[in-house]
């Protein structure tokens, strides 16, 4: 299958810092990445899309300002967590398929945020 | 809200057993749906999808079944190993894809 790789598998910062995370689809190009969060033992929360070259589309409820999404190239987008707070920590995953958007969607390994 | 959910948190299975991970979803108009694999610190796996127009599709050692009478989706695997101990979420997709709230499969000897 298609492959995702996300960067940093898991990042420690002091509160108040910005944290980035990248994702990338190694063997295809994607115009739509999307990025969820998985708290502990809780299922995933989609929080927004990433598009190619225009604006992230965020899900109800996620702050746009504190989760910058920047979909340069078709394959590399970025999350940028701001002003990290404790509550901001969380299991972080991207996701891309190389075909029509929402469908098999392939999943990065994830990263672990942990905000001190 | 549409939502998607599973019957079951936890399904322990003695290995070789088969193992059966069910999923009701709400929104009538969903076309497509998947289930996925889990490991602990890992993104989701996917395992095997199935589109509305079909009532059940195998793979490898497992079988999707989807009753839309009901809106009822199941993931059956045969066999079951230790390697198959994780956790499993049904996914249904429209215009984004929802997941379920998960199944955590134990498999013991």
């Amino acid at each position: 299958g298609a492959v995702v790789s996300q960067h940093p598998s898991w990042v420690i910062c002091k509160s108040g810092t910005s944290v980035k995370i990248e994702c990338r689809s190694l063997d295809f190009q994607a115009t739509t990445m999307f990025w969820y969060r998985q708290f502990p033992k809780q299922s995933l929360m989609l929080m927004a899309t990433s598009n190619e070259g225009s604006k992230a589309t965020y899900e109800q409820g996620v702050e746009k300002d504190k989760f910058l999404i920047n979909h340069a190239s078709l394959t590399l987008s970025t999350l940028t967590v701001t002003s990290a707070h404790p509550e901001d920590s969380s299991f972080y995953i991207c996701s891309a398929n190389p075909g029509t958007a929402n469908e098999k969607l392939f999943f990065g390994s994830g990263t672990q945020l942990s905000v001190l | 809200g549409e939502s998607v959910g599973l019957h079951l948190p936890t399904l322990s299975v003695q290995e070789g057993d088969n193992s059966i991970i069910n999923c009701a979803y709400s929104n009538s108009a969903s076309d497509y749906f998947i289930w996925y694999k889990q490991e602990s610190g890992k993104g989701p796996q996917f395992i095997i999808d199935i589109r509305s127009n079909m009532d059940k599709r195998q793979g490898q050692r497992v079988t999707v079944l989807l009753n839309k009478t009901v809106k009822h989706l199941s993931l059956q695997i045969a066999a079951t190993q230790p390697g198959d101990s994780a956790v499993y979420f049904c996914a249904e997709s429209t215009d984004k894809l929802i997941f379920g709230t998960g199944t955590r499969l134990q498999v013991f000897p």
